[in-house]
């Protein structure tokens, strides 16, 4: 079974600049969520859909949005990038968002800002 | 809120030795799930293990085993014989029933030497 693929790998943006980073959740996963890490944050939660709503959003300005399609598949855009903005996003899936379910993570984006 | 405290930054030890990891967590749910994550230098978070808020049996897996005590809010890890494969950053995480979203703690970075 594949397991979470998330596209692109490395990404370098300038300020300013928009990103859209995408994740496709392993096979009948259809819950996705979104985590910033930093070295001094650490690993932080942006949001989570399932079935296209998003059901829950973490401590994050509206410059990070994002969506899930019919499919599961699901991408996160972020606007008018800053240089704090660098970091790793891992996108996690699971199969029911209950909480019971364990999430599986993705290889990461790694977005750095000059 | 939650909140998931993993007290020990960094951890060296030899090849062989055993080694504990340290997890302490606070939440006001009566159902909750615990985890535990491996991140190796490629980035992605590898699941390892779920207990849930009711199961305080112990669990043996190789040479992994955890310790869940509800009494004093701890739910740490143990490596037995460890190895310079088990070299990886090591994250514990707390969800709540109903929902996917995981607090992590800040993670333990474990160095194993030949």
């Amino acid at each position: 079974k594949a397991g979470v693929t998330q596209t692109p790998r490395y990404l370098i943006k300038t300020r300013g600049q928009q990103v859209t980073l995408s994740c496709s959740p392993i096979s009948g996963h259809r819950s996705v969520s979104w985590y910033q890490q930093t070295p001094g944050q650490g690993l932080q939660f942006l949001f989570e859909y399932f079935s296209e709503t998003q059901r829950n959003k973490g401590n994050f300005p509206g410059r990070f949005s994002g969506r899930q399609f019919s499919n599961s598949r699901s991408e996160m855009n972020v606007s008018t990038l800053e240089l704090g903005d660098s970091a790793l996003y891992l996108c996690a899936s699971s199969l029911d968002g209950s909480g019971a379910q364990p999430q599986h993570f993705g290889d990461g984006t790694r977005l750095s800002i000059l | 809120a939650q909140k998931v405290t993993q007290a020990q930054t960094e951890i060296s030890v030899v090849e062989k030795e055993d080694v504990t990891l340290d997890c302490v967590y606070e939440t006001r749910d009566t159902t909750y799930y615990l985890f535990w994550y491996k991140q190796p230098p490629s980035g992605e978070l590898v699941f390892l293990i779920r207990r849930n808020s009711f199961d305080e049996q112990n669990e043996i897996s190789g040479r992994y085993s955890w310790n869940f005590q509800k009494s004093t809010s701890s739910f740490n890890f143990t490596i037995t014989a460890s190895q310079v494969v088990d070299s990886a950053v090591y994250f514990c995480a707390l969800s709540e029933a109903g929902y996917s979203t995981l607090t992590f703690g800040k993670g333990t970075m474990l160095l194993v030497s030949p």
